[in-house]
């Protein structure tokens, strides 16, 4: 079964560095991207950033692009986000999730909660 | 960047009857929409991709329509598990999600 499990709930000061993690297992890891999705507290959805792990190609939301990092480690399936310089406004869950058919979602982790605070 | 607008904000139904959702690009996506119901406390599940298609798995209730700017997610019968947030999703131009639709039992 394909599966995605991510790395605990963080809990930051502003300012503080981050970096979340995204294992997939059940497929070939290195044939389908690998996005996150972030969402804020009883908001709705919003993308990223992509990378395949097949050549490590990346793409971020223009929202996003310059404030967080996607990356991938093949040797162990897993993917990772990562802040140098967290904000209050990063707080919210981040899922990752598999682009499969059509190069959409079609299976996702279970969310890491990630809250920035003083 | 490809805006998606959905309507309504909140749907009150009843289980048994039919559902409508609309979501609106504001550029054409061709058919690159995809649809996804997320509960709450859970990780949304893709429901359709290519505004007609539905993804593994997904009873047949749920059914797409549309192409260009306009589309709809149609749910022939809603039964109680059904009731959650649904999100369209554009894959035309990076990608981007609607605001979601609620739909709770009324």
């Amino acid at each position: 079964d394909v599966q995605l499990v991510q790395s605990g709930a963080e809990v930051k000061k502003p300012g503080e560095s981050l970096k979340i993690s995204c294992k997939g297992s059940g497929y070939n890891f290195v044939n389908s991207g690998i996005g996150w999705v972030r969402q804020m507290p009883g908001k709705g959805l919003e993308w990223v950033a992509v990378i395949h792990p097949g050549d490590s190609e990346t793409r971020y939301s223009p929202s996003f692009q310059g404030q967080v990092t996607i990356s991938v480690d093949k040797s162990i399936t897993t993917a990772y986000l990562q802040w140098r310089s967290l904000k209050a406004s990063d707080t919210a869950i981040y899922y990752c999730a598999r682009q499969g058919v059509a190069g959409l979602f079609d299976y996702w982790g279970q969310g890491t909660l990630v809250t920035v605070s003083s | 960047e490809i805006v998606l607008t959905q309507s309504p904000a909140t749907l009150s139904l009843s289980p048994g009857e039919r559902a409508t959702l609309s979501c609106r690009a504001s550029q054409s996506v061709s058919s690159y929409l995809a649809w996804y119901q997320q509960k709450p406390g859970q990780a949304p599940r893709l429901l359709i991709y290519d505004a007609s298609n539905r993804a593994t798995g997904i009873p047949a209730r749920f059914s797409g329509f549309g192409s260009g700017t306009d589309f709809t997610l149609t749910i022939r019968r809603l039964e109680p598990e059904d009731f959650a947030v649904y999100y369209c999703q554009q894959r035309s131009n990076f990608l981007t999600f609607g605001g979601g639709t609620k739909v709770e039992i009324k």
